[in-house]
């Protein structure tokens, strides 16, 4: 069964960091890009990054520059390193596995999902 | 980017109803379109994917057609359980992988 389990959210101030992170089982983690979706409260689903098998690296204009994925395939485990954090970043944050090597696949399974809120 | 448009925003219907969700591209995609579905408090959940294939387990009551820029969801015969949040998202190449605004399914 695929299992995929975020951690990490929190309350951080403006302008701090916090990373997230994915584990994952139930499949063979290094063969599947991966991918970050939030979804701000009462709001739609905004796709954040992505991060091929090969470990290419796709980001939303939105958080480029500001945010770093990553994958440690020994581990079978997503990341997600968030810098320079605004209000507009609350949300939840959901890792998501693609359909298959590359970035650009549906998403097939989700994590349950983890609670960021940046506020003072 | 390439822009997704979903209406209507939230509608109302009765279990047994047939309803359509509509999605629009701003630049044609192929079929490179997926449907998901979410229940509040819950993750979203992958329905179908290339306009129109049913993933594995997903009733044959949910259908998806279109290609270029228009597409529809459709739900046969409403059942309890499907009243949720639909999402559709485009996954050609070039990021962002953006999804629609959504569309809430509400019981009349």
């Amino acid at each position: 069964e695929v299992q995929l389990v975020e951690s990490g959210g929190g309350l951080v101030q403006p302008g701090g960091s916090l990373r997230l992170s994915c584990a994952a089982s139930g499949f063979t983690f290094s063969k599947y890009a991966m991918t970050w979706v939030r979804q701000a409260p009462g709001k739609g689903l905004e796709w954040v990054s992505a991060i091929s098998g090969s470990g290419s690296t796709y980001y939303a204009d939105s958080v480029k520059g500001r945010f770093t994925i990553s994958r440690d395939n020994s581990k079978n485990t997503l990341y997600l390193q968030m810098n320079s954090l605004s209000a507009g970043d609350t949300a939840v944050y959901y890792c998501a596995n693609c359909r298959g090597l590359y970035y650009d696949l549906p998403l097939a399974y989700w994590g349950q999902g983890t609670l960021v809120t940046v506020s003072s | 980017d390439i822009q997704m448009t979903q209406s209507p925003s939230s509608l109302s219907a009765s279990v047994g109803d047939s309803v359509t969700i509509t999605c629009r591209a701003s630049q044609a995609i192929n079929v490179y379109l997926a449907w998901y579905q979410q229940k509040p408090g819950k993750a979203p959940r992958l329905l179908i994917y290339a306009a129109s294939t049913l993933e594995s387990g997903v009733p044959s009551r949910f259908s998806g057609s279109g290609s270029g820029t228009d597409f529809t969801l459709t739900i046969s015969s409403l059942q309890p359980e499907d009243f949720a949040t639909y999402h559709c998202q485009k996954y050609n190449s070039a990021p962002p992988l953006t999804f629609g605004g959504g569309t809430r399914v509400e019981i009349k």
